[in-house]
């Protein structure tokens, strides 16, 4: 089975703190997404990459950041964490390939900043 | 991506089909319709996908229209655990340097 973790359920930090959120797949995907999730807003693409060390922005790239050093370590970092970053974060990832694909994603993050 | 659109909710008697619709009137050629459900606390999981075909699962069945202008995700006997939120989207054939865009989606509820 595919498998997308996210390396915490919960976590709660203070405004000002700088978060690493990380995401790990085990299936040797290409591309790796970063979302939140808020009521009534839906999921919103933060970063994507679809390489190593390549990123690219989502619909909402502003105050975070990614890294992406080894292929199935997709990181989402926080500079200086805000209170109105306080949400659900989830990862996907998927492959390229010239069939069909769909994304798999992991059980996600719920993030306090107080 | 083409954009969809979707009702915000539904609810659906257990036992009977859930139909869902969505709408992505500006789809292209070589775009998939896909379906993932999202059940609280949890991340979104793949349904089914289709390009113009229809398409069935075990899961559920996709009916694409002719035009492709719309498409209506089908549950064919309703249980309470399918309560969730069902996101409808486009997407070309691979990703690779692509956003992978969802909307808000319909939050189906299953009434006993």
């Amino acid at each position: 089975d595919v498998k997308v973790t996210q390396s915490s359920r919960y976590l709660v930090k203070r405004t000002g703190e700088k978060v690493f959120l990380e995401c790990v797949q085990d299936m040797d995907h290409e591309n790796m997404f970063w979302y939140r999730q808020d009521p009534g807003l839906g999921l919103r693409l933060i970063y994507f990459s679809y390489d190593v060390k390549m990123k690219e922005k989502g619909d909402i790239p502003e105050g975070y950041s990614v890294s992406r050093e080894k292929k199935e370590r997709f990181s989402l970092i926080l500079e200086s964490a805000s209170t109105n970053q306080t949400s659900m974060y989830l990862c996907a990832s998927s492959p390229t390939a010239r069939q069909t694909t769909e994304a798999f994603f992991g059980q996600g993050t719920r993030l306090t900043v107080v | 991506d083409a954009k969809t659109t979707q009702p915000t909710s539904m609810d659906c008697a257990e036992g009977r089909a859930a139909n869902l619709p969505c709408n992505h009137s500006t789809i292209s050629g070589n775009e998939y319709v896909y379906w993932y459900r999202q059940i609280h606390s949890q991340g979104p999981q793949y349904i089914i996908h289709g390009l113009k075909n229809n398409e069935t699962n075990e899961m559920a069945s996709l009916i694409i229209t002719e035009d492709r202008k719309s498409s209506t995700l089908i549950l064919p006997h309703a249980t309470l655990r399918d309560t969730a939120v069902y996101y409808c989207i486009v997407r070309v054939a691979h990703f690779g340097n692509e956003k992978l865009t969802f909307g808000t989606g319909t939050r189906l509820t299953i009434i006993p």
